[in-house]
């Protein structure tokens, strides 16, 4: 199993740009998550999925997209990129329990750099 | 609203000494709780977990942490520290109102004097 992955691992934009941060599991988890993790601030929960064409908004969902179109599958739009908005970014999924959320599985991480 | 409290930013401890990191949580229905260790530049891994039952609970590594239900808190624990265990640590918890998310504190960095 490749666990969590995510593309791209670096990536710089200008300010205004678009684009698509990849995430995908095999684990055939239920729930999927996007963090944004920023000095002495932790992570951020940005949008989680509880599955396929569900998604809800976490503590800072402004500015970024997600759509959850397959159990695999969580991509992350930033829809016009802008400075505060550099952060490394990590993907998780876990197993959902009847109220909550299993151990979750952290990506790599994706860090972002806007201009 | 939902909050996860890590009063600690920096913990320096002497190698085998002992070491107790703070987590702190508001809302008022039932947590669970878990504690991850990411090394620098590395992901996020499991330490432990709590969802029900004994509130002493046993993770890897040697870590322990408590559940303590009237102080709102869930205190990781670690009786002799190792220098590889020098890291930043981060406390986080879901709560049981069917809300799903899963809110992380802002993280505790241990220095390990040799």
């Amino acid at each position: 199993n490749a666990g969590v992955t995510q593309t791209p691992k670096f990536q710089v934009l200008k300010t205004g740009q678009s684009m698509t941060l990849q995430c995908a599991q095999d684990m055939n988890h239920e729930y999927m998550s996007w963090y944004r993790q920023d000095p002495g601030m932790g992570l951020r929960l940005i949008h989680y999925s509880v599955g396929a064409g569900i998604t809800d908004q976490g503590e800072v969902p402004n500015g970024y997209n997600v759509s959850r179109s397959t159990t695999e599958d969580f991509p992350l739009r930033l829809l016009s990129a802008a400075p505060s908005q550099t952060s490394v970014y990590f993907c998780a999924s876990s197993y959902r329990r009847l109220a909550g959320v299993d151990t979750q599985y952290f990506g790599p991480g994706t860090r972002l750099t806007v201009l | 609203a939902q909050s996860v409290t890590q009063p600690d930013i920096h913990i320096t401890v002497s190698e085998g000494a002992s070491l107790e990191l703070r987590c702190n949580y508001s809302y008022g229905a039932t947590p669970y709780l878990f504690w991850y260790v990411q090394s620098p530049g590395q992901g996020l891994q499991l330490l432990l977990k709590y969802f029900s039952g004994d509130t002493l609970v046993q993770g890897i590594k040697g870590f322990e942490a408590e559940f303590k239900r009237s102080q709102s808190s869930f205190n990781l624990r670690k009786p002799s520290v190792h220098w590889s265990d020098a890291a930043e640590y981060f406390c986080a918890v879901g709560w049981m109102d069917s809300s799903y998310k899963l809110i992380f504190g802002s993280g505790t960095r241990l220095l390990v004097r040799p």
